[in-house]
């Protein structure tokens, strides 16, 4: 089982929509919680994280948290082309190591 | 500078060369890590520094070898690499290590022949 799960994609969606990115992680005691932005050939860079469950809002961003159902996820409102990217979901496992567990990625395309 | 640089930002070693990533942070964090990005796989953590301290290495084979001299900079040492060690190869900085936010460096793209 993967430690870090995210759909691939591509997940279109038009200018303007909202975007809805999920995550899920199987480590149950995991604390910290990341989206990370990449654009092609370039290295990710940090959306926002969240830590406690709910959500949480930042611009256009929102992060939401269960740690019931262990699931993540990250909407985007108002997206823009400029959106169009792949979005890492990473989590930090309360398992006493310093790793964080990035999944692989959802590639958004946001079509003008 | 701000942020977090790394040198070069593009490498072409042949295996038998022996090379040096170098990574820079200006945020005065205390942790400080690598990544490797493959194509179509997820970021690898390699290693993990704390206040020049490693604390985390990922079974890395030792054909990468780090060095941490002070928390501001992180080297990858790289010697008789393969050609699957091509990759993405990432420096990142936290304000400590577990649970905080991590920033990224440009990273180095590494091709090896």
């Amino acid at each position: 089982q993967k430690e870090v799960e995210q759909n691939s994609g591509p997940l279109s969606v038009p200018e303007g929509a909202i975007a809805s990115l999920n995550c899920t992680y199987s480590d149950r005691g995991s604390q910290s919680f990341f989206w990370y932005r990449q654009y092609s050939g370039k290295s990710p860079e940090l959306i926002m994280s969240i830590y406690s469950n709910g959500d949480k809002e930042d611009g256009r961003f929102t992060a939401q948290l269960n740690k019931a159902s262990q699931y993540v996820s990250l909407l985007i409102r108002d997206s823009q082309p400029s959106d169009s990217a792949t979005y890492l979901c990473a989590v930090n496992p309360d398992s006493g190591t310093y790793k964080y567990i990035f999944g692989t990625g959802t590639r958004l395309k946001v079509l003008a | 500078e701000t942020g977090v640089t790394q040198t070069p930002r593009h490498l072409v070693m042949g295996m038998t060369n022996k090379k040096s990533l170098k990574c820079e942070q200006h945020l005065g964090h205390n942790a400080m890590y690598w990544y490797k990005q493959s194509a179509k796989k997820p970021l690898e953590l390699m290693f993990v520094y704390s206040l020049e301290e490693r604390v985390e290495n990922n079974s890395v084979p030792s054909r990468f070898s780090p060095e941490c001299p002070n928390s501001s900079h992180l080297f990858l040492h790289l010697h008789t690499l393969q050609p699957e060690d091509s990759a993405l190869y990432l420096c990142a900085s936290s304000q400590e290590v577990r649970g905080y936010e991590q920033y990224f460096g440009p990273g180095t793209r590494l091709t090896v022949t």
